[in-house]
């Protein structure tokens, strides 16, 4: 069955220092998506992209994180420069259609910020 | 204000028994509905959706959901629980009619704790 995989499993990086998160998403998906978890929190919404553009983010998602779709598999996150409240497991997702399309999740990307 | 909330943030069953998770979400029209689990470690996979028709949907794993509009609740059933079901378990919800960007909203998410 495809899936969604996502690099790396789990970076520690210093406080201020840029990641990069990295995904492979299914193949015929068309649309992308990055969640986050807070450990003991709700999963959340970043942002969505379709189309390699931006069409929906959250007010998390602000001028510190940037996505891109590189090439024609890849789909990264990136944040400029981390904060601790940064820490978190980072999921990536993509999905056939919009509203109301199965979304399928990768195993997700353990960030740590010291 | 919309949510999805899941009321019950840690659930310990016996193994063999039924199980029922809660979920419940405020929205104007009828949104489609997802549960997901998660085991520790791993990422969160599907196990069963609701987009129309028959209330009752079938999922991997033994799972059902039953889609109740009149309590706007969506909750997960299993008949007996197996012990490689405990896992952290999450609804989810895409507000049909919203900026028809595939968002999803998650609960809190339930722990499913299973006593041998």
């Amino acid at each position: 069955e495809p899936e969604v995989t996502q690099t790396p499993s789990h970076q520690v990086t210093q406080m201020g220092q840029e990641v990069i998160l990295r995904c492979v998403p299914i193949s015929n998906h068309l649309y992308f998506y990055w969640y986050r978890q807070i450990l003991g929190q709700k999963v959340e919404f970043l942002v969505s992209f379709y189309n390699n553009e931006i069409s929906e983010k959250s007010e998390i998602f602000d001028d510190q994180f940037s996505v891109e779709r590189p090439d024609g598999s890849n789909f990264t996150l990136k944040i400029r420069s981390t904060k601790l409240e940064d820490s978190a497991m980072y999921f990536c997702a993509s999905g056939q259609g919009s509203s109301g399309n199965t979304i399928y999740f990768g195993e997700g990307s353990w960030l740590t910020v010291v | 204000a919309q949510s999805v909330t899941q009321p019950d943030i840690h659930i310990t069953v016996s193994e063999g028994a039924s199980l029922e998770l809660r979920c419940n979400y405020s929205y104007g029209a009828t949104p489609y509905l997802f549960w997901y689990v998660q085991s520790p470690g791993q990422g969160l996979q599907l196990l069963l959706k609701y987009f129309s028709g028959d209330t009752l949907v079938q999922g991997i794993k033994g799972f059902e959901a039953e889609f109740k509009r009149s309590q706007s609740s969506f909750n997960l059933r299993k008949p007996s629980v197996h012990w490689s079901d405990a896992a952290e378990y999450f609804c989810a919800v895409d507000p049909v009619g919203s900026s028809n960007t595939g968002k999803l909203i998650f609960g809190q998410g339930t722990t499913l704790q299973v006593k041998p």
